[in-house]
């Protein structure tokens, strides 16, 4: 069973920066896409990026490129960055497997970041 | 961006009775090698998003034959044949065939 386990800091001050982690367990990391995605509160879900097993990245036009999503191939992780957050990155993020025949399939249990000073 | 648009937004269901939740998107699905990319997510209160149907009519393994995804095109339905207490919570599409992927505000059923 494929599970995806997420960490990272859940109370930042703006201009500070997100950094989360997201750990894969019980199935292969090749072959697969591994993507974030966030809820703020109170509104939709939003498709951040995603990252292949090669390490090519595609992200949200939407968010202008502020998030960077990297992987560590050694240790089934990958990662999300974003620089200098404000209190409109307040959301819960979550990490999401994709496959290319299916599409989405498992999600991390997610993580609440709230930004505020 | 691909619009997804859900209704109902609320869903109050007797139990043991049928519901059905429509996603209906701005465009078409239909990618170019053929596959429809839309995705059915049950979330229950407390849990992450768990996949019912894949690729609009592929039940996930595990998943009660109850539910069942159709549609085509730009049209898409989620049926629950008889809803059980198990079943609340917020219900989701997600199109995966245009860049960015998008999804629907969700469903919220609950129980009468």
């Amino acid at each position: 069973q494929v599970q995806l386990q997420q960490w990272g800091a859940g109370l930042l001050k703006p201009s500070e920066t997100l950094s989360l982690t997201c750990a894969v367990y019980g199935g292969a990391f090749s072959g697969h896409y591994w993507s974030w995605i966030r809820q703020p509160p109170g509104k939709g879900l939003e498709w951040i990026g995603e990252i292949s097993h090669s390490g090519s990245a595609n992200y949200n036009p939407s968010l202008k490129s502020r998030f960077t999503i990297s992987l560590d191939t050694s240790k089934n992780q990958f990662s999300l960055r974003l620089a200098s957050v404000t209190a409109a990155d307040t959301a819960v993020y979550y990490c999401a497997r994709k496959t290319q025949r299916d599409g989405v399939d498992y999600w991390g249990q997610g993580t609440l970041v709230t930004v505020s000073s | 961006d691909v619009v997804m648009t859900q209704s109902p937004l609320s869903l109050p269901v007797t139990l043991g009775q049928p519901a059905s939740i429509s996603c209906r998107s701005s465009q078409s699905l239909v990618h170019s090698n053929g596959n429809t990319y839309l995705n059915w997510f049950q979330q229950r209160p407390g849990q992450s998003p768990r996949r019912l149907i894949y690729k609009v009519s592929n039940r996930d393994s595990g998943v009660p034959d109850r539910f069942s995804g159709s549609g085509s095109g730009t049209d898409f339905t989620l049926k629950i044949s008889r809803v059980e207490a198990d079943d609340v919570g917020v219900y989701f599409c997600i199109q995966g065939t245009h860049w960015p992927y998008t999804f629907g505000q969700g469903t919220k059923l609950e129980i009468k």
